[in-house]
């Protein structure tokens, strides 16, 4: 099992470009989501899916759309990226609502938008 | 939501056991406590958790005090792969996705 994967790995935008980050997970998961990580900090949610067809924001969606294709695939677009949006976005998923379930992580992709 | 708090930083020598401390004071009685862990330039990975009795598994122990109010994770013979940051969350039983991720404890480990 490869768990969850990301891509790009790193990806330069310059202001007003738009992107998409990638995520899959082949863990049958039902919940995925999005995170981003700014330089010092934690991670804030970003959206996440709870199941395939649902979406839900975060703390901060705001600049960001998602898209849950099916239930391997998540992803995260940026309309028209913005500095503030330098950071690490990291995808996870989880058997979904139950505290007791674990997250697992993707390795990242680090976005630097000039 | 509830929160949790954490040191910033701590340091602790190569092979001496690590307790590194959380407190939850409104923490709610469906509330899991999880731990994970981010290694350098890594996703966060999952350490432990648990609801009310103590745990152990082969990473780590987590001590949930008697009023659920603070825990406590302890990693009983740190090594230099354990430097990381780690980070205490709850996570709601049932209905509520939006997890909390604080700032977490960067651990230091003095070879």
């Amino acid at each position: 099992n490869a768990g969850v994967t990301q891509t790009p790995k790193f990806q330069v935008l310059k202001t007003g470009q738009s992107m998409t980050l990638q995520c899959a997970q082949d863990m049958n998961h039902n919940s995925m989501y999005w995170y981003r990580q700014d330089p010092g900090m934690g991670l804030r949610l970003i959206y996440y899916s709870a199941s395939e067809g649902t979406t839900d924001k975060g703390e901060v969606p705001n600049g960001y759309n998602v898209s849950r294709l099916n239930k391997r695939e998540f992803s995260l677009r940026l309309e028209s990226a913005a500095p503030s949006q330098t950071s690490v976005y990291f995808c996870a998923s989880r058997v979904p609502g139950h505290g007791r379930e674990t997250q697992y992580f993707g390795p990242g992709t680090r976005l630097l938008v000039l | 939501d509830a929160k949790t708090t954490q040191p910033n930083s701590m340091e602790s020598n190569e092979e001496e056991p690590v307790h590194l401390p959380c407190n939850h004071s409104t923490i709610s009685g469906t509330d899991y406590i999880h731990w994970y862990r981010q290694l350098p330039s890594q996703g966060p990975e999952y350490v432990i958790h648990g609801l009310t009795s103590n745990v152990n598994n082969r990473m780590a122990s987590l001590a949930i005090a008697e009023d659920r109010k603070s825990s406590t994770l302890i990693l009983h013979r740190a090594t230099l792969r354990d430097a990381a940051v780690y980070y205490c969350i709850l996570e709601p039983n049932f209905g509520n996705e939006k997890l909390t991720f604080g700032t977490g404890t960067r651990l230091t480990i003095i070879p």
